[in-house]
């Protein structure tokens, strides 16, 4: 069975503090695409960045870096130095290429100033 | 280049209504899928559309259909509308389907 959890449902911070958003997934399969979504109180969910299960790379984008580790099937999602704008919940999906993709139930992150 | 759009935003029903939404993919675009989101249920896959043909398809009633037209709009019905049909209904689309999907603001659907 394919599943994606996010254990922490919700997680508060101070400003400028990091977080560790977790993500574990479930499947059999070899080939397979994970995602982190951002979806703000508009409800838009904002695409953040997409692996593939042959790309174990770890990836820095400005205060975002993501942990992809194979061997504990987990896609952790790190925000350094967050801000207020962070706020929103973030979902972690995965694919397996039959055109659906199976969503985390999410994790509400508020940044208090 | 434009992102997904969604028509309408909002919508109001009552029980037993049918409900029409309408999404526009991101020009180029030939995928559309759909996905309910609940405060219950998450968000939980309805449909894929590739070339006016559905190629997946959630567990969901019979109730929910959808079709996607040649210029690759999809829309979505949702037929005897029931109290548990109040959601957030967002379309996303992409290339072909596996690739990156990219969500529009959803349509907010309140049945009363």
């Amino acid at each position: 069975a394919q599943k994606v959890t996010q254990a922490q449902t919700e997680i508060s911070v101070v400003e400028k503090e990091d977080v560790t958003l977790d993500c574990v997934y479930e499947t059999r399969d070899t080939t397979y695409y994970l995602f982190w979504y951002k979806q703000p109180p508009s409800g838009e969910l904002v695409f953040l960045i997409r692996r593939n299960s042959f790309d174990e790379q770890n990836e820095i984008s400005g205060r975002y870096s993501w942990n992809f580790q194979k061997s504990t099937s987990s896609f952790n999602f790190t925000i350094t130095a967050s801000q207020v704008v962070d706020s929103a919940v973030y979902f972690c999906a995965l694919s397996l290429g039959t055109y659906k993709y199976i969503f985390g139930t999410g994790t509400r992150l508020k940044v208090l100033a | 280049k434009a992102g997904v759009t969604q028509t309408p935003r909002y919508l109001i029903k009552t029980r037993g209504q049918q409900v029409t939404l309408s999404c526009s993919p991101i020009s180029g675009h030939r995928s559309v899928s759909w996905y309910q989101q609940t405060p219950g249920q998450g968000l939980q896959f309805l449909f894929e559309y590739f070339s006016e043909t559905q190629r997946n398809k959630g567990n969901f009633p019979g109730r929910f259909s959808g079709r996607q037209f040649s210029n690759s709009r999809s829309e979505m019905n949702v037929s005897t509308l029931e109290l548990g049909d109040s959601a957030l209904y967002l379309c996303a689309s992409s290339l072909a389907g596996v690739e990156t999907q990219y969500f529009g603001p959803g349509t907010r659907l309140l049945v009363l």
